[in-house]
């Protein structure tokens, strides 16, 4: 089964630089990225998702990186505010085929006042 | 408009017994997607439904199983509980399978 990876599995950065989780995937026909916010005792919230069908997405402050040749994503945050600290999880999924989402170990994102 | 609701919160039990999970999906979904947090882990898929029948299943045994009810909700069943089963369960809710999926706030339980 699909296997994703997370790195690094804390992360801490001054207010107002930018911040960058990476993710590996295992199974070369995953076409579905998201990622999803967890503040402390809170539930997951999608921030960003993207199709395999292309390779960059912005929103905002937020943006994902697809390589798929490489099977890896990215989520960069520039301008990072105290707000951004939480856990980011990435996941993968093969929507149309074997479909569930798989999901990384997560990152504990610090912001640095 | 309501997100997804579970009940209950929190819920404590001891080795052996039984729990029964709730979960209400967002007002336009059909698609409930149940998973496992454990402290400092990400969410292990458990399974999913989806018109009423279990779609998928993630690597659980047998003492977990659900059940997707005609207005879409669904509940989440663990028989034996083992002190190992103590985590997060998140409930999600999507329009048919896992894009997009919206989280509950999760119940959690703990066995002692």
């Amino acid at each position: 089964g699909e296997n994703v990876e997370q790195h690094p599995s804390t992360l801490s950065v001054q207010e107002g630089d930018s911040a960058v989780i990476k993710c590996t995937y295992s199974d070369s026909a995953s076409n579905y990225f998201p990622w999803y916010k967890q503040e402390l005792g809170k539930r997951p919230q999608l921030i960003i998702d993207i199709r395999s069908n292309v390779g960059e997405k912005k929103d905002q402050r937020i943006a994902v990186t697809l390589n798929k040749t490489a099977k890896h994503f990215s989520l960069h945050i520039t301008e990072t505010q105290p707000e951004d600290s939480a856990v980011y999880f990435c996941a993968a999924s093969n929507l149309g085929g074997n479909e569930k989402l798989t999901f990384g170990t997560g990152t504990r994102l610090t912001i640095i006042p | 408009d309501a997100g997804v609701t579970q009940s209950p919160t929190h819920l404590i039990k001891t080795r052996g017994q039984q729990v029964t999970l709730r979960c209400s999906p967002k007002s336009g979904h059909d698609t409930v997607s149940w998973y496992q947090q454990a402290l400092g882990q990400g969410p292990q898929f458990i399974f999913q439904y989806y018109e009423e029948e279990e779609r998928q299943r993630g690597n659980f045994p047998d003492r977990f199983s659900g059940h997707q009810f005609p207005n879409y909700s669904s509940e989440l069943n663990v028989n034996a509980l083992l002190l190992g089963d103590s985590a997060l369960y998140l409930c999600a809710s999507s329009r048919g399978g896992y894009e997009k999926l919206f989280f509950g706030s999760g119940t959690q339980l703990s066995v002692l």
